[in-house]
């Protein structure tokens, strides 16, 4: 079984430059996760879509911060214009569903960084 | 807001030992799910193992087992055995809905 599929793996950009990232989940899975992991610090949950709806997008920077998962299936993770503390690793996770039980299975994740 | 805390930032342990990481959480509920996963280098994170509140046994997980005080909100995580492939940033996690909040993380070397 394939696993969480992230990409590009490293992205560096200038400020105020935009970004996007890429996330294709476990065949089958119907939530999909995406973290902000800054350095020296644990993942923080930026949205959580189940299928292609939007489940939590509290602490979504939303005025620079957008996300898609168009059928239900694939999804981007877009940044504009960026900011120096951006800088950080973005997870991408997927589980079967949303029960509160449920293993999440982690992409490898991108790293960028803002200069 | 729940907040989870890790209060050793790194641990080692000579291998084949036992090493215990510590971890707290705040929270005003009774029912919600605890978690540790683990974050080797360069690697993608792992679940280790989980555990629901409204469980009193804990849970186990071959080499790894947890020490739940649900009075305390205390989780720690015991790893027996230590082997060197157990070298990883460990992250405790807490999910209640759609909550889910982590840890800072600990991060444990295991000496040969």
């Amino acid at each position: 079984e394939a696993g969480v599929a992230q990409s590009p793996r490293y992205k560096i950009i200038e400020k105020r430059q935009s970004v996007a990232f890429w996330c294709n989940p476990i065949s089958g899975h119907a939530t999909l996760y995406w973290y902000q992991q800054i350095l020296g610090q644990g993942p923080k949950l930026l949205i959580q879509f189940q299928n292609n709806g939007v489940v939590d997008d509290s602490q979504l920077p939303k005025d620079r911060f957008s996300a898609e998962r168009l059928k239900g299936v694939d999804s981007t993770l877009k940044i504009q214009p960026a900011k120096l503390e951006d800088s950080a690793v973005y997870l991408c996770a997927s589980s079967l569903e949303s029960r509160g039980d449920e293993t999440q299975y982690f992409g490898p994740g991108t790293r960028l960084l803002v200069l | 807001a729940q907040t989870v805390t890790q209060s050793q930032p790194e641990m080692s342990v000579q291998e084949a030992e036992t090493v215990t990481l510590s971890c707290t959480y705040d929270t005003s509920e009774s029912d919600y799910y605890l978690f540790w996963y683990k974050q080797p280098p360069s690697r993608q994170m792992i679940l280790v193992i989980r555990q629901e509140a409204y469980k009193q046994q804990n849970a186990t997980e071959n080499r790894f087992s947890v020490n739940f005080q649900k009075a305390a909100k205390s989780f720690s995580l015991k790893i027996s055995d230590s082997q060197l492939g157990d070298a990883a940033m460990y992250f405790c996690a807490y999910k209640r809905g759609q909550n889910f909040v982590f840890g800072p993380g600990t991060r444990l070397s295991v000496l040969p």
